[in-house]
């Protein structure tokens, strides 16, 4: 059953107080790994995707990154807009389009 | 370019009733997403639908099922309702196969099952 953990479940930053959120998984066979954001009262909106170990997608302030065991969400110099939920979520090479979303991460970076 | 759509945003229901969630994807998308979002299980899969065809299903029971119709709009049911059922049900649309982790989610309809 594939399993996604994410890492710490919820983080407070000061405004431009780098830092990183961790998503780890266990997937059979791993089609490809998605980063979500989640604001409060809203659908998630999508970030990046990224399918092989050692690729990096980066998008103004955030970075992400994939190894074989889990991605990383960089912030840095974050902005209190950046408060959010960020979602993980796995797709499985036998699974057809479900997606597997771990719990999540609220931040909260004050100004 | 409207982002999908779900009706209606906000509901409350007791045990034992039904209740009909509908969704309208983005224009051109025809692939709709089913999820349950609990602050205890996270975002599940419930199911997807392509040109009419569910094609994946998750682990939820029977009571949960959908629809899809020819203009891609889609509902999904919940029947015989238990209090666990409250939830935030949020539908996404897909633009195509290549990008299929690529969802683009609507707002959400919250049930709240008394």
């Amino acid at each position: 059953e594939d399993q996604v953990t994410q890492s710490p479940e919820a983080l407070r930053l000061q405004e431009g107080e780098s830092s990183s959120l961790n998503c780890s998984y266990t997937v059979s066979g791993l089609r490809g790994l998605f980063w979500y954001r989640q604001d409060p009262g809203k659908g998630p909106e999508f970030l990046f995707t990224l399918y092989s170990a050692g690729e990096e997608k980066e998008k103004e302030r955030l970075k992400a990154t994939l190894t074989k065991k889990e991605s990383f969400l960089h912030i840095t110099a974050p902005k209190p807009e950046d408060s959010a939920t960020y979602l993980c979520a796995v797709q499985n090479n036998n699974a057809g389009n479900m997606l597997t979303f771990g719990g999540g991460t609220r931040l909260m970076v004050k100004p | 370019k409207a982002g999908v759509t779900q009706t209606p945003r906000y509901l409350i229901k007791t045990r034992g009733q039904q209740v009909t969630l509908s969704c309208s994807p983005i224009s051109g998308h025809r692939s709709v997403s089913w999820y349950q979002q609990t602050p205890g299980q996270g975002l599940q899969f419930l199911f997807e639908y392509f040109s009419e065809t569910q094609r994946n299903k998750g682990n939820f029971p029977g009571r949960f099922s959908g629809r899809q119709f020819s203009n891609s709009r889609s509902e999904m049911n919940v029947s015989t309702l238990e209090l666990g059922d409250s939830a935030l049900y949020l539908c996404a649309s897909r633009r195509d196969r290549i990008n299929a982790g690529e969802l683009f989610f609507g707002e959400g309809s919250r049930l709240t099952v008394l």
